[in-house]
């Protein structure tokens, strides 16, 4: 089993439109962050998340931490095109190096 | 703002050569780290470095691969002698101290071993 699992794998939806992703965990973590990656490019970061915090928002990220279910969620409102592209969540674990471990993604895909 | 910087964006190589990838972590940080990306695939991390040695590495971070900081600024990641399956994107990250924000991140360097 792997730490950091997103679903779905993939989302499409129209333009306008919001967008959930899901991420669930499994050891304890100091915090969690999403990052945002365009095809074949570099990793963005968009928010992070401490583990002693609920809810993050941030335009028009919203971000929510349950650490009880080990699980968080990233959803973006009003979605545009240029929101297409895929979304990892990370976590680093309380003990180490703070290494990030990252999910599989989910490829999210904005219909114009 | 700072930024980690990863050169080159691009190498193409022959299986069985030695390449090196090199990054800039920002200048005041302490931690750094190599992560990699197979085409379609998750992040995944192979090392971390502090105070000029190793402090975790992954399975993947094996005898072929090493690490080291030449100068005080560069950071490097040599794979001694490449495989096909290591064509991936390499991301280079550094991290100011523990428990901090996010780490930052290079662009990356694709790697193609032909």
């Amino acid at each position: 089993s792997q730490q950091g699992e997103e679903d779905p794998q993939a989302l499409s939806i129209q333009e306008g439109e919001n967008a959930t992703m899901n991420c669930s965990y499994k050891t304890s973590i100091n915090n969690l962050q999403w990052y945002r990656q365009n095809s074949g490019r570099g990793l963005v970061h968009l928010i992070l998340i401490r583990s002693n915090e609920r809810e993050k928002h941030s335009g028009r990220l919203r971000v929510t931490l349950d650490t009880s279910k080990k699980s968080s969620s990233l959803l973006i409102t009003a979605s545009r095109a240029a929101d297409t592209a895929s979304y990892f969540c990370a976590t680093d674990a309380e003990q180490g190096a703070q290494k990030l471990v990252f999910g599989q993604g989910t490829r999210l895909t904005i219909n114009p | 703002e700072p930024e980690v910087t990863q050169t080159p964006s691009h190498q193409v190589t022959q299986m069985g050569q030695e390449v090196i990838l090199r990054c800039v972590p920002i200048s005041n940080h302490l931690y750094f780290y190599w992560y990699r990306q197979i085409l379609g695939q998750k992040v995944e991390f192979l090392v971390s470095f502090y105070n000029n040695e190793i402090s975790e590495k992954s399975e993947i971070f094996d005898d072929q691969f090493s690490v080291e900081r030449p100068d005080g600024s560069n950071f490097t990641l040599k794979i001694r002698s490449t495989k096909l399956e290591d064509s991936a994107m390499y991301f280079c990250a550094s991290l100011p101290r523990l428990n901090t924000d996010t780490q930052y991140f290079g662009p990356g360097t694709r790697l193609t071993v032909l």
